[in-house]
């Protein structure tokens, strides 16, 4: 079964351009998830989608943050103007739908997208 | 206060040792609880679940302590293998019914030779 995909691995911008990130989870998988992990701390979520809809984003910095799942498979996250501290990895997660004592609740990981903001 | 809370270390222990690991968690209500493992420049990864009744893994044993809000996670018999970061997951039900994980900061372990 492929895992979650993520696009690009790496980029290197200064500060005040833009970046788009792209996550296509799991076939199947209704909850996707973006996490921003900075250098020495846990991931932090940033929002989290089910379906097509978006049930948490109260994370993320909506003046320069947004992200869409418009089909409800895969997913963009924009930043838009980038600042130096958000230099980080920015993860993508996605897993079937969280149904206490029905499933391991597992998050799988793609191998995140390592942003480097000059 | 953070809603899950750990101790960052590092811990550096010597091959063969055991090592224990706590998280606390601020929500009394949280579902769910679990240890992720994440190597250097790598993503997180399932350890294992956490249970009231505890449960074991191989030299791996987690507990949950439902009263004092804590999690754990000891390691016996410690490899170099193991030198990785140990991360604290709690699951949380949130207002619009749907379910969240959050992550503590995790806990740096390096075993040494």
């Amino acid at each position: 079964e492929a895992g979650v995909a993520q696009s690009p691995r790496y980029k290197i911008i200064e500060k005040r351009q833009s970046v788009a990130f792209w996550c296509n989870p799991i076939s199947g998988h209704a909850t996707l998830y973006w996490y921003q992990q900075i250098l020495g701390q846990g991931p932090k979520l940033l929002i989290q989608f089910q379906n097509n809809g978006v049930v948490d984003d109260s994370q993320l910095p909506k003046d320069r943050f947004s992200a869409e799942r418009l089909k409800g498979v895969d997913s963009t996250l924009k930043i838009q103007p980038a600042k130096l501290e958000d230099s980080a990895v920015y993860l993508c997660a996605s897993s079937p739908r969280f149904l206490r004592g029905q499933n391991t609740g597992e998050l799988f990981f793609g191998e995140g997208s390592r942003l480097t903001v000059l | 206060r953070k809603e899950v809370e750990q101790d960052p270390g590092p811990f550096n222990v010597p091959e063969g040792a055991t090592v224990a690991f706590n998280c606390t968690y601020s929500n009394s209500a949280s579902q769910s609880f679990f240890w992720y493992r994440q190597d250097c420049r790598k993503e997180p990864k399932l350890l294992m679940s956490v249970y009231s009744s505890g449960n074991e893994d191989g030299r791996f044993t987690a507990q949950l302590n439902r009263a004092s809000q804590y999690i754990s996670l000891l390691i016996r018999d410690s490899k170099l293998s193991d030198s990785a970061t140990y991360l604290c997951v709690v699951i949380s039900e949130t207002t619009s019914g749907t379910y969240k994980y959050i992550f503590g900061t995790g806990t740096r372990l390096k075993v040494l030779a």
